[in-house]
């Protein structure tokens, strides 16, 4: 089954530094990956998607994350934080099924911004 | 506006008793999810629904139960067999069961005293 694996459960950062959520996966063939961000007792929004159309791929509010096969891995980066990118960030991988695909998700990292 | 609605945002149960989450989507997806998220271990997957009268069970579905007699909803029965039912709760969708992105709802927290 596909896996990740969330590298810190909680890292801080001062306001205007940049960013770097570590995620690396675990997959016997070419992985769909996402990263979502969860507000406190919100659900989960969808930050990107990886599906191999480019290794490079930008999402909303600033985020990136660059796919690099050689190191199985799948960072997620913004240049600036900003107070409101305080939440908890939750990397994914797509896990084929009997039936259909499901998410395998990470144990996430919470992201504390520090003026 | 579409998107998925969970109800209610908290609920407080007595041990011992079945307890009842909705899920309702107007997003015309096929595909829906219930996932089970408690503190430093991610979302764990408790039932998934393809299609209308059909599921399959998850990583985590003992002392859980689904339906899903209709399109728009999949809601999650919590019973008393569930050992530890106190936990935050998340239905997602996906426009099929072949589409890896999933659209998740605002959730509910149920604890269980």
């Amino acid at each position: 089954a596909q896996s990740v694996t969330q590298l810190g459960s909680h890292v801080s950062v001062s306001e205007g530094a940049l960013v770097l959520l570590r995620c690396n996966y675990s997959s016997s063939v070419p992985p769909y990956l996402f990263w979502y961000v969860q507000y406190p007792n919100q659900g989960l929004q969808l930050l990107l998607k990886y599906t191999s159309a480019a290794t490079l791929v930008k999402g909303i509010n600033g985020f990136e994350a660059e796919f690099k096969k050689s190191e199985t891995s799948f960072h997620l980066t913004k240049p600036s934080a900003h107070m409101s990118d305080a939440a908890e960030y939750f990397c994914a991988v797509s896990d084929r099924t009997a039936t259909g695909y499901a998410l395998n998700f990470g144990k996430g990292t919470s992201l504390l911004v520090t003026p | 506006d579409g998107g998925i609605t969970q109800s209610p945002k908290y609920l407080f149960r007595k041990e011992g008793q079945n307890v009842t989450l909705s899920c309702e989507q107007n997003l015309n997806h096929d595909a829906m999810y219930w996932y089970r998220q408690d503190p430093g271990q991610g979302l764990r997957l408790i039932y998934y629904s393809q299609i209308v009268n059909d599921f399959q069970k998850g990583d985590i579905a003992e002392g859980y139960s689904v339906s899903r007699e209709k399109k728009e909803s999949f809601p999650l029965t919590v019973t008393s067999a569930q050992k530890n039912p106190t936990a935050f709760y998340l239905c997602a969708s996906s426009i099929t069961s072949d589409t890896t992105e999933q659209y998740f709802g605002p959730g509910t927290r149920l604890t269980v005293t």
